[in-house]
């Protein structure tokens, strides 16, 4: 157990739809970052917050958004769902920016 | 732009040393990370290099050469266990204080009796 927590770990919803992923950081870790993995991809960097700011952005959709909130928890909201979205997302945390990153369990998420 | 290339699969035999090779082309470099992910699991961490050498912890090694954009890493006493898909990861600067860990495709490893 990493002691990353996501929830929830699996979600059915239709195209069109807007869904919300949680993640409860490592106690003390300031850092989160949010990964998209589908079977024909490798992991793909989302977006990093640290202690409650956007710091880094990668291949994220504008239909894709995310916040971290004063508790230190994030959450990825994805929305006007399509087919290709279906894939693991992943959460992780870090104490710092160059400090090993921690993974959760993932959020299945299945569109239909 | 980044580019990590890893192969996509290998096999080896329990007991036995694997290599598993990537090589790395990023705008940016502040460290290299191995990841470990059994089928629809979380990756764990296994290594971190930022500086030129070999690293070693216990049956895992790993190495890095920054000049050549090359690293590797190597399983000794290889346990079937062991199967799983390896990820290469490099740390890259995206903004003034961010950055991104960006992976590679993996390393599929079956390990055979």
């Amino acid at each position: 157990d990493s002691g990353v927590t996501q929830t929830p770990k699996h979600l059915i919803t239709a195209t069109g739809q807007r869904v919300t992923l949680r993640c409860s950081p490592r106690s003390g870790d300031l850092s989160v970052y949010w990964y998209q993995q589908s079977l024909d991809q490798g992991l793909q960097f989302l977006i990093q917050y640290y202690n409650g700011e956007e710091r880094a952005k990668g291949n994220i959709l504008e239909r894709f958004s995310a916040q971290q909130f004063p508790d230190l928890h994030s959450e990825l909201n994805l929305s006007s769902l399509e087919l290709g979205d279906s894939a693991l997302y992943f959460c992780a945390s870090s104490v710092e920016w160059n400090t090993e990153a921690f993974f959760g369990q993932g959020t299945r998420l299945t569109v239909v | 732009g980044q580019n990590i290339d890893q192969p996509t699969e290998m096999t080896a035999t329990e007991g036995a040393i694997v290599q598993i090779n990537c090589t790395y082309q990023t705008s940016g470099f502040n460290g290299l990370f191995w990841y470990q992910q059994h089928a629809g699991e979380a990756p764990t961490f296994l290594s971190y290099n930022v500086l030129d050498g070999l690293e070693e912890k216990g049956r895992f090694s790993s190495f890095l050469s920054r000049s050549k954009g090359y690293s590797y890493l190597l399983l000794k006493e290889l346990q079937m266990k062991d199967s799983a898909s390896y990820l290469c990861a490099v740390r890259s600067p995206l903004s003034y204080s961010g950055y991104a860990l960006n992976f590679g495709k993996g390393t599929s490893l079956l390990v055979t009796p």
